[in-house]
């Protein structure tokens, strides 16, 4: 199975400064036709989890552009412009280049 | 707009059989990827398996020998069975939806809690 690795596990931050969270993954996810298989998600407190970024850097319908994410091969990141308080929850990243699809462990984001 | 609404037994004990439905409202099964993934403090976010955009049913190996996904198009509805639970199975369950190919839709079930215990 590809391992997805995020860090950091946990970050607490004010309303208003930026956060970054990164993920790792244990083979590249990109795949021979040109596309790179990689998401972020996030699952507020008592819901699902939901669609944020696909291909790396694609905002899902409805994600405000405070939201982007960058990277290539196995390296990933998802920064989070000017936090909102509407913004903790968990956020994880997954890969579907290969089946299984796997995810990473989950970061914790919490306001200040 | 697609919802899932899911259902199913929430107390089961070690060695029954796990059965889930999802109803699909507000659209077809084509073209798109029906999936189910649970969720444990322990392991977190766990992909059980899937019918993809073709028809084809994908499983995670590592719940292959256990688990079975089906699709009845009539009642627009899948369902997931995971035979011979432990306490491992012990989870919170999720059907979902997902256009993986112009990611128009990613639709999550409200999620079922399933606990097993003697």
């Amino acid at each position: 199975d590809v391992v997805m690795t995020q860090t950091p596990l946990s970050l607490s931050v004010t309303p208003g400064q930026s956060a970054s969270i990164s993920c790792k993954s244990s083979q590249s996810l990109l795949h021979s036709d040109g596309k790179t298989y990689f998401y972020w998600y996030l699952q507020k407190a008592g819901q699902p989890p939901q669609l944020l970024i696909y291909g790396i850097s694609n905002r899902f319908s409805g994600v405000p552009d405070r939201f982007s994410g960058s990277g290539s091969g196995t390296d990933f990141t998802l920064k989070i412009s000017r936090v909102e308080a509407e913004d903790v929850g968990v956020y994880y990243c997954m890969q579907s280049i290969q089946l299984p699809r796997t995810f990473g462990q989950g970061t914790k984001l919490e306001i200040k | 707009q697609v919802q899932l609404q899911q259902w199913g037994a929430g107390l089961l004990k070690p060695s029954e059989t796990l059965s889930l439905t999802c109803a699909v409202y507000g659209g077809s099964f084509s073209g798109y990827y029906w999936s189910w993934v649970r969720q444990t403090p322990g392991k977190g976010l766990e992909w059980i398996g899937e019918i993809n955009h073709s028809g084809t049913i994908n499983y995670n190996p590592s719940l292959k020998s256990r688990v079975t996904i089906s699709v009845d198009t009539s009642k627009n509805q899948f369902s997931l069975k995971v035979w011979s639970v432990t306490a491992a199975d012990t989870a919170v369950y999720y059907c979902t939806v997902t256009d993986f190919f112009y990611y128009t839709m990613d639709v999550w079930g409200q999620g079922t809690t399933v606990t097993v215990s003697s």
